[in-house]
């Protein structure tokens, strides 16, 4: 079935570095933009970034950019999130996600059909 | 960034209640805005996308309507499973944004 699955997750100390993966089956992996979303403990969701099919377009919340980078490898079905420089306030559960439409079939912008299940990103010392 | 403004935060509700979430954006988004139910330590689930289309599976006491700036989605007679957080998203710009929530309790 179609499936995300997260890892990397884990406690980090502030200013340090932590690399997420998302596994994604069941579906052609490259033919999906995909996005990293998170959630910090008791609030609301936050979009972190997002990646084109090919990986030649990407988007980062202004709150991330210049210390995480999304990459993708579609021969592995992986999705990346390199967290750089990490803050307490980046403590979340970071999901993975994917829009509802292929890229043959609408906007790379969508409603996101399939979520992993998240894996949990503590910073503090 | 678009904002999405939803109310209320939470609310009270019984078995059987219509209950009415509104979200607002801070610019028009047309009709690009998706509802999400979030039940605790689990990923959100997609309801209605395209602010009025119901998802494969949901059921149809969930809908949605609204465009432009002011959208609502309603649940007809809301059951047990139903309790649970729900999140407005727009898609309308790549910056995607959430709405704060709204947290659906029994009274």
């Amino acid at each position: 079935q179609v499936q995300l699955v997260e890892s990397g997750g884990g406690l980090v100390k502030p200013g340090g570095s932590l690399r997420l993966s998302c596994a994604a089956s069941g579906f052609t992996f490259s033919d999906y933009y995909m996005s990293w979303i998170r959630q910090a403990p008791g609030k609301g969701l936050e979009w972190v970034s997002y990646i084109s099919s090919s990986g030649s377009t990407i988007y980062y919340a202004d709150s991330v950019k210049g210390r995480f980078t999304i990459s993708r490898d579609n021969a592995k079905n992986s999705l990346y999130l390199q967290m750089n420089s990490l803050r307490a306030e980046d403590t979340a559960v970071y999901y993975c996600a994917r829009p509802r439409l292929d890229m043959f079939s609408g906007s790379p912008n969508d409603a996101f059909d399939i979520w992993g299940q998240g894996t949990m990103v503590t910073v503090s010392s | 960034a678009i904002q999405l403004t939803q109310s209320p935060s939470s609310l009270s509700a019984s078995v059987g209640d219509r209950v009415t979430i509104t979200c607002r954006a801070s610019q028009g988004i047309s009709s690009a805005l998706a509802w999400y139910q979030q039940k605790p330590g689990k990923a959100p689930k997609l309801l209605i996308y395209d602010a009025s289309s119901l998802e494969s599976g949901v059921p149809s006491r969930f809908s949605g309507s609204g465009s432009g700036t002011d959208f609502t989605l309603t649940i007809s007679s809301l059951q047990p499973e139903d309790f649970a957080t729900y999140y407005c998203q727009q898609f309308n710009s790549y910056q995607l944004t959430f709405g704060g929530g709204t947290k659906v309790e029994i009274k």
